[in-house]
């Protein structure tokens, strides 16, 4: 079974450019949930979906930020305009039920480097 | 509200060293806590978990057990090995269970 996936796994651009970050979860997974860890510090929650419906978007930082899961498969995390301070690592998870003793199962995450 | 806080990296050890991380962590109602491990160039992996007070999570080695009267989940190893390096994240899902909550991650190099 194929795990998370990510893409690009790294992606530099300039201030005031726009990325989009793609995530693929594990197949048959109606929880994807991203995440960012900027240097250094603690991992932290950007949103969660179930399906394509957005459960809880509370970590989500600005309107710089569009998450989308159209068809409720992959999702994708568009960046516009980009900020030095969004560098860091975007990790993307899913599960297959949000309970709270089910693990969840992470992808390798796409560094961003915004210069 | 839910935080975890972990013990600051990086550690280097020596192979065969006994492994302490410590993480202590603050929540509302009855978490699930879970250690979660990220090799060189991979994504985060589970190492062990346990969703319990008293509750005892071992993997590969590891354990970690669930101490609710310290607000606990201090990671150990015996006997480390050079292929232990890694960051090591403690985490905690809150009753929901719909984000986790992580330390700051501890990164671990063994030596030969």
């Amino acid at each position: 079974e194929a795990g998370v996936t990510q893409f690009p796994s790294h992606s530099v651009i300039e201030k005031g450019q726009t990325v989009t970050l793609r995530c693929d979860p594990i197949s048959g997974h109606d929880n994807l949930y991203w995440y960012r860890r900027v240097m250094g510090k603690e991992i932290k929650f950007l949103l969660h979906f179930v399906k394509e419906s957005k459960q809880d978007e509370s970590g989500m930082p600005n309107n710089r930020f569009l998450a989308e899961r159209t068809g409720g498969t992959y999702s994708t995390l568009k960046v516009q305009p980009a900020e030095l301070e969004d560098s860091g690592v975007y990790f993307c998870a899913s599960s297959q039920e949000t309970v709270s003793t089910y693990e969840q199962y992470f992808g390798p995450g796409t560094r961003l480097t915004v210069t | 509200g839910n935080s975890v806080t972990q013990m600051e990296g990086p550690v280097t050890l020596s192979e065969e060293a006994f492994l302490t991380i410590n993480c202590t962590y603050t929540a509302t109602g009855y978490p699930s806590l879970f250690w979660y491990v990220q090799y060189p160039g991979e994504g985060l992996q589970l190492l062990l978990k346990a969703t319990k007070a008293d509750d005892k999570g071992s993997n590969k080695g590891f354990e970690a057990t669930y101490r609710k009267e310290t607000t606990s989940f201090h990671l150990e190893k015996g006997s480390v090995q050079v292929s232990d390096s890694a960051v090591y994240f403690c985490a905690l899902t809150s009753n929901t269970g719909n984000q986790f909550y992580f330390g700051t991650g501890t990164s671990l190099t063994v030596i030969p």
